[in-house]
């Protein structure tokens, strides 16, 4: 069955700084990969996402993440943070098997922004 | 702007009570999905609905049960609510087939007491 780790609960950066968030996923193929953001007390919102193609993908935000095949991983990244990122971040990996584009998501990563 | 409406952000139910929460989303998507999300134990999909009175359970179906009679609205459904209920649910949809990502409601927070 497919999985995702998100290694880091928490994570805290000073404003301008950048950010690194890690998500490690397990599944038997190429998987569809996503990124999401939760602000306090909202749903979730798609970031980016990934299947083929461009290891490199854009985003809303200001956020971009890498597919790294030999490490299985999809790394969210921005090189300078806002106070209003701070949020929850979700990493998922769709299903392949079905058409139902079932995701499996990981544990989230809580991001604080230091001023 | 394209929605997902979840009829209510906050309830507050009786253990035994039998609980309806409802989502309807206006971007005449084929799925949609409930998750519920708990802290330290992210999303878990409760069931899932790729189509019209189509329906397959997820991860964690027990004790929920759910209803789509129209393309645009997907009910879950507690038969009779318990206090291990209590969580934040979550109602996505998204198009017809795999990649595409999904749009998300607000959320409902339930508490059973």
């Amino acid at each position: 069955a497919q999985s995702v780790t998100q290694p880091d609960i928490h994570i805290t950066v000073s404003e301008g700084a950048s950010l690194e968030l890690r998500c490690n996923y397990s599944y038997g193929a190429t998987p569809y990969l996503f990124w999401y953001v939760q602000s306090p007390g909202q749903g979730l919102q798609l970031l980016l996402k990934y299947f083929s193609g461009d290891t490199l993908v854009q985003g809303i935000k200001g956020f971009e993440a890498e597919f790294k095949r030999s490490q299985s991983s999809f790394n969210l990244r921005k090189p300078s943070v806002h106070w209003s990122d701070a949020a929850e971040y979700f990493c998922a990996v769709g299903d392949l098997r079905t058409n139902a584009g079932k995701s499996t998501f990981g544990d989230g990563t809580t991001l604080t922004v230091k001023p | 702007d394209v929605k997902v409406t979840q009829s209510s952000r906050y309830l507050v139910k009786r253990t035994g009570e039998k609980v309806f929460l409802e989502c309807v989303q206006d971007m005449d998507h084929e799925n949609m999905f409930w998750y519920r999300q708990d802290p330290g134990l992210g999303l878990r999909l409760i069931y899932f609905s790729y189509d019209v009175k189509m329906k397959e359970k997820g991860d964690i179906p027990e004790g929920y049960s759910v209803s789509r009679e129209k393309k645009e609205r997907f009910s879950l459904i507690l038969e009779s609510a318990s206090t291990n209920q209590t969580s934040m649910y979550l109602c996505a949809s998204s198009r017809l087939g795999q990649g595409v990502g999904y749009t998300f409601g607000s959320g409902t927070r339930l508490t059973v007491v």
